[in-house]
């Protein structure tokens, strides 16, 4: 089976821009969260989409956004870029959350 | 809202010795999930273990296992015949539940070094 997996790998933009990451999940998952990992901390849960629906939501303003398609992949959108947006995000997704979540390996994100 | 506190920023162990991890949360819940993830220098979060609290009986994985103490609210993470390959990220989480915003609150980490 394959794992999750997240594009692109490295990004750098400039602040008041708009990036969008992506992410494929694992095969038969229809559960996909977001996390955002600043520099030596843990991740902060974004939000969470179970078949095209958001249904939960992290202490992220809204121009964080983001998308879950019929193929159970799904998007990661943020408007006007802050520096303090450079970070880690991590894409995960599960069938049964309870059984844990299925990480991919992020995509880097520099803003300059 | 749950917190999870990992109060050791760094450890080291030998090459094949056993080490312990703490790791200490807070909630109001009864029913919840824990987990212990690794983030090696690769950057993916491996799932290492899990833990539902109704059970009492302490989650085991090969050379990994945890001491989970509900009362005290702590879920340590054992590591024994310690290997080159655990230096790593390690990552207590904390789930409320399944299902809906089921979201992974974790703590801040702790750096392992296994020394050869």
């Amino acid at each position: 089976e394959t794992g999750v997996t997240q594009s692109p790998t490295h990004l750098i933009k400039t602040r008041g821009q708009q990036v969008t990451l992506r992410c494929s999940s694992q095969s038969g998952h229809n559960t996909v969260s977001w996390y955002q990992q600043a520099l030596g901390q843990g991740p902060q849960f974004i939000f969470q989409y179970y078949r095209e629906e958001e249904n939960g939501r992290g202490n992220f303003p809204p121009r964080f956004s983001g998308l879950q398609f019929p193929n159970y992949s799904s998007e990661l959108n943020v408007n006007a870029l802050e520096l303090d947006d450079s970070a880690l995000y991590l894409c995960a997704s599960s069938l049964v959350s309870g059984n844990g979540y299925t990480f991919g390996s992020g995509t880097r994100l520099t803003v300059v | 809202a749950q917190t999870v506190t990992q109060s050791q920023p760094e450890m080291s162990v030998q090459e094949a010795e056993t080490v312990t991890l703490s790791c200490t949360y807070d909630t109001s819940e009864n029913n919840y999930y824990l987990f212990w993830y690794k983030q090696p220098p690769s950057r993916q979060m491996i799932l290492v273990i899990r833990q539902e609290a109704y059970k009492q009986q302490n989650a085991t994985e090969n050379r990994f296992s945890v001491n989970f103490q509900k009362a005290a609210k702590s879920f340590s993470l054992k590591i024994s015949d310690s290997q080159l390959g655990d230096t790593a990220m390690y990552f207590c989480a904390f789930m409320k539940h399944a299902g809906a915003n089921s979201k992974l609150t974790f703590g801040k980490g702790i750096t392992l070094s296994v020394r050869p």
